[in-house]
């Protein structure tokens, strides 16, 4: 069960994309279209802002959206906005029927 | 409202045992799955248990044979049991539900958080 990997750190300036990228094996994303991201900004608790890959709960702005090619699955963050500095993770449903976490990237915005 | 709240949270010594809680309100635990995610301080998330509608459980492998997942229908309460407590236990412990649509359809991410309770494993 080794975690995902994800990128330390990504920043953009207002208004800019970001994109941060988690990749995994043929164990856990590279099987399913189970793959789902949340954003916590500092001393709270994850928010789930996309699940299933690419679909968003309600309340989540369109401005966060996700997609998956083969052992990598992708969240980019259109528009970036000040209240989007966070820390991002990653997470997929595993053959084990398991569940598994990226080491998770830290958003800043300029 | 739809709320988690989670308690049981302490000091303990290594090897000794804990289990903590996590009340549920707005729904019903044992219609959902429902999983423990840990976080140690400054670290990522990692996902420790879950269990399902239907009984089953799993365990990640850094806890597996030494943690217990399971609820308490007549509370709507989530548990953990933890034993043989190690100082890489040491974490803020979160329970959360899955996400489930309008018509009981479930999807693979978790929608619903609690505070966390803190567990810390030192002599």
């Amino acid at each position: 069960q080794s975690a995902l990997t994800q990128p330390p750190s990504v920043s953009g300036s207002p208004g800019q994309s970001v994109t941060i990228s988690c990749t995994g094996t043929s164990s856990d994303i590279g099987s399913y279209n189970r793959v789902s991201w949340y954003q916590q900004p500092p001393g709270t608790a994850p928010r789930l802002i996309i699940y299933d890959v690419r679909h968003r709960p309600s309340g989540v702005p369109d401005r966060f959206s996700g997609s998956k090619s083969d052992y990598t699955a992708s969240l980019t963050i259109s528009g970036l906005q000040a209240e989007d500095e966070a820390d991002y993770y990653c997470s997929s449903y595993t053959t084990s029927s398991t569940w598994v976490f990226g080491g998770g990237t830290k958003v800043t915005v300029l | 409202e739809v709320q988690l709240v989670e308690s049981g949270g302490g000091l303990i010594q290594p090897g000794g045992s804990l289990r903590i809680s996590c009340a549920a309100s707005g729904f019903i635990v044992s219609s959902k799955y429902m999983s423990w995610v840990r976080q140690a301080r400054g670290k990522g998330l990692e996902w420790v248990s879950v269990i399902y509608s239907g009984g089953s459980t799993y365990y990640a492998d850094s806890v597996k044979g030494r943690f217990t997942i399971s609820r308490d229908n007549s509370k709507n309460t989530l548990y953990l049991q933890m034993d043989t407590l190690r100082a890489d236990d040491t974490a803020v412990y979160y329970c959360a539900r899955g996400y489930y649509d309008s018509n009981g359809y479930y999807y693979y991410g978790m929608d619903v958080w609690g505070q966390g309770t803190t567990v810390t494993v030192s002599s």
